[in-house]
Formats: C-alpha cells, structure tokens, sequence
C-alpha cells in the first residue's frame, strides 16, 4: 500500500522557473491537499480539493496553480518561482468526515535561487 | 476562524521524564482534534484523536483528552524515549468543515539518554 506519493523528494530552481511538484494517493480518499511547511511557522495550506473536478484556495494559495482530473492526482504547479517559495511542501489525503485524520506524504524540498 | 495554539518549544527532556505539551484552541460547532507527529525527514503522522468532548485518545504510550469546558487537547507521556524525539503538532477539523485542519506551529521535543 502506497499511500500517499510526493514526487520529486528534492529540487533546486531559479528565480523565475517553473515546475510541478506531484502528488498521487492510491486510497480512493476524496480530499486532497498542499501545505508549505516554513520554520515556526507550522503548516499552512495552500490549496485543496473534495473531488474530482474541485478545487479552492486555501490560506496562501498566491503563486500556486493546482487541478484534480482525477481522484488519484493533485499536482501542485508554481509558476513563476520566487525565493519566497523555498520551503518544504507536503501533499496529504484523506475520506470524507471530520473525524477523518489525513495521510501525507513525505514531502518535497524546494529551494529558490 | 478556528485556530489552535500550542506551548512554545523547544522542549527537552531526559529520558523517562514527565511530557506535557499543552494546546487550546478556538473553533465553531464541534471539532475534531487530532496530535500529529514528524519525525526528522518525514512526513507527518497521524498520533492521536478525540473526536467529541471527554473522548481520551491514546496511542504509543501518548494520551490526550478533549476538555470542552477549557477548549484543550493537552498531550501527555508517563515516560518519554529518545525515540520520541520529533515534531508535535496539535491541529482540528472545525465543527463547519468535513476536512479543513488547522494546525498549531509545532513544538520540537528531545529527549536526551
């Protein structure tokens, strides 16, 4: 059992750069999330999405792109990279509910140069 | 909105020692708490949770009960290992929500030998 899988694990761009950061879950689990983790100042969300076809913003989504064709897949895109980015990112899942704990992945880090 | 608010770290400790970590929090309805815990280069893990007041959730020797009347999710170990050296974070599912955590910033344990 899978999980939930974060790919790439490390990464270095430019200022100005894009990429996807990717994140696939293999449990049917209908919420999919972003966080950033930054040193004090615990997890905070980016984006997240309860299905196929949704998405919101969550509490810092600028610079952040995401969609969810599929149950499986929620990437997670930055457009324009800024040193501002640099972070740690995790991607997490879990059932509907709100007694449901979610599932992360074992993140990606991301440094801005 | 729902925040949480958890003791500030670092804590260190020896091992066998008495571990409290406290958390308060403030959400609409009825939420869900949960502790979480990182350990280095991971990702999170769910530790715990307590889904209606006085529920006392439990697990690897970690308690933690759902205290309405004082808005507290405290976490507490008889006898603490240098295994149990990790990121600690408090975090809920708001009463309005079926998914949205919101988590406290983390508090960073270690336990010496």
């Amino acid at each position: 059992n899978a999980g939930v899988t974060q790919t790439p694990k490390f990464q270095v761009l430019k200022t100005g750069q894009s990429m996807t950061l990717q994140c696939a879950q293999d449990m049917n689990h209908e919420y999919m999330s972003w966080y950033r983790q930054d040193p004090g100042m615990g997890l905070r969300l980016i984006h997240y999405s309860v299905g196929a076809g949704i998405t919101d913003q969550g509490e810092v989504p600028n610079g952040y792109n995401v969609s969810r064709s599929t149950t499986e897949d929620f990437p997670l895109r930055l457009l324009s990279a800024a040193p501002s980015q640099t972070s740690v990112y995790f991607c997490a899942s879990s059932p509907r509910g709100p007694d449901q704990p979610q599932h992360f992945g074992d993140g990606t880090r991301l440094s801005i140069l | 909105g729902d925040s949480v608010t958890q003791m500030e770290g670092p804590v260190t400790l020896s091992e066998e020692a008495f571990l409290t970590i406290n958390c308060t929090y403030t959400a609409t309805g009825y939420p869900s708490l949960f502790w979480y815990v990182q350990y280095p280069g991971e990702g999170l893990q769910l530790l715990l949770k307590a889904t209606k007041a006085d529920d006392k959730g439990s697990n690897k020797g970690f308690e933690a009960t759902y205290r309405k009347e004082t808005t507290s999710f405290h976490l507490e170990k008889g006898s603490v290992q240098v295994s149990d050296s990790a990121v600690y974070f408090c975090a809920l599912i708001g009463g309005g929500s079926n998914y949205k955590l919101t988590f406290g910033k983390g508090t960073l344990l270690t336990v010496n030998p």
